[in-house]
């Protein structure tokens, strides 16, 4: 069965460095899809940024780049320059058949001024 | 602006009692999905729908009844059947034929029992 795994339940980074938020993944299938969300204590899904399993650049969008170790099933997110707006829970999310995700757990993410 | 509407914000359940969630979307999309979110935990997946007329349930469907009549709307009937309903709620859409497209979401709805 695919499951994701987000070890990290919550971090703590100073405003304006780097953080890096994992992520692991268990599929069976050769191609798949991993997707990152963010979301504030408003509640909506925000998304960041989607890597697909034959992409073979890491993707990178603004301040986010996505960490991809395909041999290591591993799609860790790295933010980078943090600011404290980015204070949210944050989910990595695998796409199945018919175009559904599964999620992990989250990570809430806490940055300190 | 394109997107995603639930309504409402809050709701509330007696005991017995069915609710209706709203979700309307006016992006076009094919696709649309029903999400349960618990405290401190990720969402999981309760219905789906990939063209009118038609869904599929997901990992928790058990309690939850869904209908597809128009492209646009998707409401999750939550029945006196789903004896822990209290969760937020979050519908989703995404545009059929591209899986590398990512879903859209609504702003939630939260249910909590009276």
């Amino acid at each position: 069965a695919q499951k994701i795994t987000q070890t990290q339940p919550g971090m703590f980074v100073q405003e304006k460095e780097a953080v890096t938020l994992d992520c692991t993944y268990d599929t069976s299938d050769q191609s798949y899809g991993l997707f990152w969300y963010k979301q504030p204590s408003s509640g909506e899904m925000i998304f960041l940024i989607y890597q697909g399993s034959y992409d073979e650049q890491n993707a990178t969008e603004g301040r986010y780049s996505l960490n991809f170790q395909k041999a290591r099933k591993s799609a860790n997110l790295v933010i980078s320059a943090s600011q404290l707006g980015d204070s949210a829970m944050y989910f990595c999310a695998m796409r199945e058949g018919g175009g559904k995700l599964i999620f992990g757990q989250g990570t809430e993410l806490s940055v300190k001024p | 602006d394109g997107g995603i509407t639930q309504s409402p914000k809050y709701l509330f359940r007696k005991e017995g009692q069915n609710v209706t969630l709203s979700c309307e979307q006016n992006l076009n999309h094919d696709a649309m999905y029903w999400y349960r979110q618990d405290p401190g935990q990720g969402l999981r997946l309760i219905y789906y729908s990939q063209i009118v007329n038609d869904f599929q349930k997901g990992d928790i469907a058990e309690g939850y009844s869904v209908s597809r009549e128009k492209k646009e709307s998707f409401p999750l009937t939550v029945t006196s059947a789903q004896k822990n309903p209290t969760a937020f709620y979050l519908c989703a859409s995404r545009p059929w034929g591209d899986s590398n497209q990512p879903q859209h979401f609504g702003d939630g709805t939260r249910l909590s029992i009276l």
